[in-house]
């Protein structure tokens, strides 16, 4: 079946410090890959996707590569603000079909 | 332009009672989705439309459960009777048709917080 697997949290960071956060995913055919980030007491908004291997997305300092060879789809961004701190999803979608698998969600603390 | 809207933002209840939440699409979109999330069990995908029409409904956890879309602006998930389990935040999203894309993104509303006692 279609899964997805993030990194354990929560994850505590000081201000301006490099962010990872992995992600490997399990998936039938060939997926797309959506990175959603959740501000609190908010609903999910899109970060950034790929919808094939070697693609790069990117937003607002985030970066994520569509990695075939490895399954995975890493978020990055080399230097974090206090005003990053949320819970960030990894998702993927089959071609042809229009539902989302989520990963459990990674939390992210800044601290200033 | 107004994104996805859900009501009630809050909402608590007594065991047994029946639960109503609402979601109203960014307009032009032609599919919707219903989402619960729980610490336990993360983000789970219950049922979802596309032009008005349920196109799979196999999360959807159990009978008291059941969700309708009787016009392209307007959704409905309910719970009767509600159960302490149920308890969770309840996202609607949509999304439109990207013709030139693989996949369509999907908006999320801000959510219903229920909390059943």
């Amino acid at each position: 079946g279609n899964s997805v697997t993030q990194m354990e949290g929560p994850v505590t960071l000081s201000e301006e410090a490099f962010l990872t956060i992995n992600c490997t995913y399990t998936a039938t055919g060939y997926p797309s890959l959506f990175w959603y980030v959740q501000y609190p007491g908010e609903g999910l908004q899109l970060l950034l996707k790929a919808t094939k291997a070697d693609d790069k997305g990117s937003n607002k300092g985030f970066e994520a590569t569509y990695r075939k060879e490895t399954t995975s789809f890493h978020l990055e961004k080399g230097s974090v603000q206090v005003s990053d701190s949320a819970v960030y999803f990894c998702a993927l979608s089959v071609s042809g079909a229009q539902k989302l698998v989520f990963g459990q969600g990674t939390r992210l603390t800044i601290n200033p | 332009d107004a994104g996805v809207i859900q009501s009630p933002r809050h909402e608590v209840t007594e065991m047994g009672q029946e639960v109503t939440l609402r979601c109203k699409p960014i307009s032009g979109h032609n599919s919707l989705f219903w989402y619960r999330q729980t610490m336990m069990r993360g983000l789970e995908l219950l049922i979802y439309f596309n032009n008005n029409v349920p196109i799979d409904d196999s999360g959807m956890p159990e009978d008291r459960f059941s969700a309708k879309m009787p016009n392209a602006s307007f959704s409905t998930l309910k719970i009767q009777p509600s159960e302490p389990r149920d308890s969770a935040v309840y996202f609607c999203a949509s999304s439109p048709r990207e013709r030139r894309e693989r996949q369509e993104t999907q908006y999320f509303g801000p959510g219903t917080r229920l909390l059943v006692l």
